[in-house]
């Protein structure tokens, strides 16, 4: 398995602009994760799936921020209009049911807010 | 506020030393998971600890979890410069909460 990939790894973008980051988990997993960290924050859990389904979306900061899981192979996180203070690191993760074995992240995207 | 306290925050040694870096929590967890993250990657998972009191090792790596499950340390064994990295853990509540992290630097 290719384990999760994200695209794009890094994305530089003016104030204001939509920007669109998207994920696809491991296959077969089926809850799937989007965190932001920073230096000041660290790891911020925004959103989780579980079987496509929208779980909990208590740390999406903003309106600003949407998150679609239209099947099970693909998530997209769209920030519209984004802001300096949006810069930082996603990433996207996917655990089975147990979560026993853990999460696995992808490599992230780098997104730079000018 | 941070549900997981992670200390020290940072941390410098030399190649050979021995650590221990921190876990903390008021809450008590269904299990808890280290990881550790290289620059420009996601997080790997280390371990996953789910008994109180538990004890695992991975090579020179030490988890132990806490008899109460709200707390977990890692040890370190004679380090090596490939250790470097954040180490980060996170505790299973309705969902996955992450430390801080730890920042090691183990120098040549």
């Amino acid at each position: 398995d290719a384990g999760v990939i994200q695209s794009p790894r890094h994305e530089v973008t003016e104030m204001g602009q939509e920007v669109t980051l998207r994920c696809k988990p491991i296959s077969g997993h089926d809850y799937l994760f989007w965190y932001r960290q920073t230096m000041m924050r660290g790891l911020e859990l925004l959103i989780y799936f579980n079987n496509n389904v929208p779980i909990d979306d208590s740390g999406m900061p903003e309106d600003r921020f949407s998150a679609k899981m239209p099947n099970a192979s693909f998530s997209t996180l769209k920030i519209q209009p984004s802001e300096p203070r949006d810069s930082a690191v996603y990433f996207c993760a996917s655990s089975s049911s147990s979560r026993v074995g853990g999460y696995t992240f992808g490599s992230g995207t780098r997104l730079t807010v000018v | 506020t941070q549900l997981l306290e992670q200390s020290p925050q940072f941390l410098s040694i030399q190649e050979g030393e021995n650590l221990t870096v921190y876990c903390n929590s008021s809450s008590v967890f269904s299990s808890l998971q280290w990881y550790r993250q290289e620059p420009g990657e996601g997080p790997v998972l280390l371990v996953t600890v789910v008994t109180g009191g538990e004890v695992k090792k991975l090579k020179r790596l030490t988890f132990q979890f806490g008899d109460a499950r709200k707390d977990s340390s890692l040890h370190i064994t004679a380090a090596q410069p490939g250790d470097t990295g954040l180490y980060l853990c996170a505790g299973v509540f309705n969902d996955m909460r992450f430390g801080a992290g730890t920042r090691l630097t183990v120098k040549p």
